[in-house]
């Protein structure tokens, strides 16, 4: 079965520190991996997606993912954070050709200033 | 020039009642979604159509009844609700023939269940 795991449901961090954000996955085919940020009261916005062309991804608002298929990892990172990246963290996992999206948990991110 | 629409964003309402939810996408897709998050924040897929042919139907109740009048819309009925049924409920969009393409949300519908 295939399945997201994000390790952590809350996240603090100080402005300007390195933004680490876990996210497992397990899948029995070479998986399509997404980060989504859900700012409050608002819908889920795409950060970054893999599909296969590069392990190392970069996002928007200086976000980045690396896949590391030997760990089933997808974690998140940035370098330096920032008060406005305060919010809700989805890592997502696709299959099919249907354009199913299992959903992790979420990680909420805390900036503190 | 909003992508992804919908109506209405708050819905309150007693049990046993019937309501629905509308959605309207404008950016051409051929794929749309409902998700229902819950106060965990935890989001799952209910349906999903695709050219208005339903191809993803998770275990949902049959109270819920989505409806697909054409690709750019997609709307949600519920019959005689109940409290569990209190969530945020998100339509998505996407292309399904470009890969794996992302989804792209609306802003949710606060339903609340009294």
């Amino acid at each position: 079965a295939q399945s997201v795991t994000q390790l952590g449901s809350h996240v603090s961090v100080s402005e300007g520190a390195l933004v680490l954000l876990r996210c497992n996955y397990s899948s029995s085919v070479p998986p399509y991996l997404f980060w989504y940020v859900q700012y409050p009261n608002q819908g889920l916005q795409l950060l970054l997606k893999y599909t296969s062309a590069a392990t190392l991804v970069k996002g928007i608002n200086g976000f980045e993912a690396e896949f590391k298929k030997s760990e089933t990892s997808f974690h998140l990172t940035k370098p330096s954070a920032h008060m406005s990246d305060a919010a809700e963290y989805f890592c997502a996992l696709g299959r099919g050709g249907y354009q199913k999206v299992t959903f992790g948990t979420g990680t909420k991110l805390q900036v503190i200033p | 020039d909003t992508a992804v629409s919908q109506t209405p964003k708050y819905l309150v309402t007693q049990m046993g009642n019937d309501k629905s939810i509308k959605c309207e996408q404008n950016l051409g897709h051929d794929t749309m979604y409902w998700y229902k998050q819950d106060s965990k924040k935890f989001l799952k897929i209910m349906f999903s159509y695709n050219n208005k042919e339903l191809i993803i139907n998770e275990t949902v109740p049959n109270r819920f009844s989505p409806k697909s009048p054409d690709k750019a819309h997609l709307n949600l009925h519920i019959n005689s609700l109940e409290l569990g049924d209190s969530a945020v409920y998100f339509c998505a969009s996407s292309y399904r023939d470009r890969g794996f393409d992302e989804q792209f949300f609306g802003p949710g519908t606060r339903l609340t269940v009294l």
